[in-house]
């Protein structure tokens, strides 16, 4: 009841797609759902957040979609670019306090040229 | 804004050594810190959290005497790793909370550490 389910694993897009990332979680406690930007050899980079009383929420390119009666969430990514490709991960966390993260298994994408 | 700093960035050191990595929260106060494991295309497998002036707290299967953590000030925390073997070999990233703020503020991740045991 704890896990985030993460798809697809991996994902190749053209330049200037949209590619989709989703998650799925169980525990009804999480209100908390940020999305990270990993790139080789680094630390994750928050991209956007989301909590479940809003069912959309953009910033620049990128696009979080929450379905919070489905208990999903997905990551759009607007005219997607090379520079983009990374890996990916979705979390979540509940209003426990101790601020923890259940990581997604992570997307690996690739965009391109 | 949020930046946090993590140190060795890279080392590699003999079998038996004991590592000490740094984990410092640059311009906010953070009074809890995260230390995350991470294999080779695998996602973050968290160790331990840890707060501020008291002990951290160890996910299930870590051991708590080879993964040693250290939270002495609101900026920095240290994970040790003793006595260390190849199996420890691995990324380790380090992440901080800020002080004063809420459940919905994100973790702030420091850029990880390349161990490599030989």
């Amino acid at each position: 009841q704890q896990q985030v389910k993460q798809s697809p694993q991996s994902l190749i897009v053209q330049k200037g797609g949209i590619p989709i990332i989703n998650c799925a979680y169980e525990n009804t406690a999480f209100d908390y759902f940020p999305w990270y930007q990993q790139f080789p050899g680094k630390g994750p980079a928050l991209l956007i957040a989301i909590r479940p009383d809003v069912s959309e929420k953009k910033e620049g390119r990128f696009t979080i979609s929450f379905n919070k009666s489905a208990k999903q969430f997905s990551l759009h990514i607007m005219d997607s670019q090379p520079g983009d490709s990374a890996t990916y991960f979705c979390a979540a966390s509940s209003d426990s306090g101790t601020y923890k993260y259940i990581f997604g298994t992570g997307t690996r994408l690739k965009v391109l040229a | 804004g949020a930046v946090v700093s993590q140190h060795p960035s890279w080392v590699i050191c003999k079998s038996g050594t004991s590592v000490k990595i740094e984990c410092r929260s640059l311009d906010f106060q953070a009074t809890t810190m995260f230390w995350y494991r991470q294999f080779p295309k695998q996602s973050l497998m968290l160790m331990a959290t840890s707060n501020e002036g008291s002990k951290a707290t160890y996910e299930q299967g870590v051991e708590k005497d080879k993964f040693l953590i250290n939270h002495a000030s609101l900026t920095l925390s240290t994970l040790t790793v003793t006595s260390a073997h190849p199996e420890d070999s691995s990324f380790y990233i380090c992440s901080a909370h800020q002080y004063g703020q809420g459940t919905y503020q994100p973790q702030h991740f420091g850029d990880g550490t390349r161990l490599s045991i030989l």
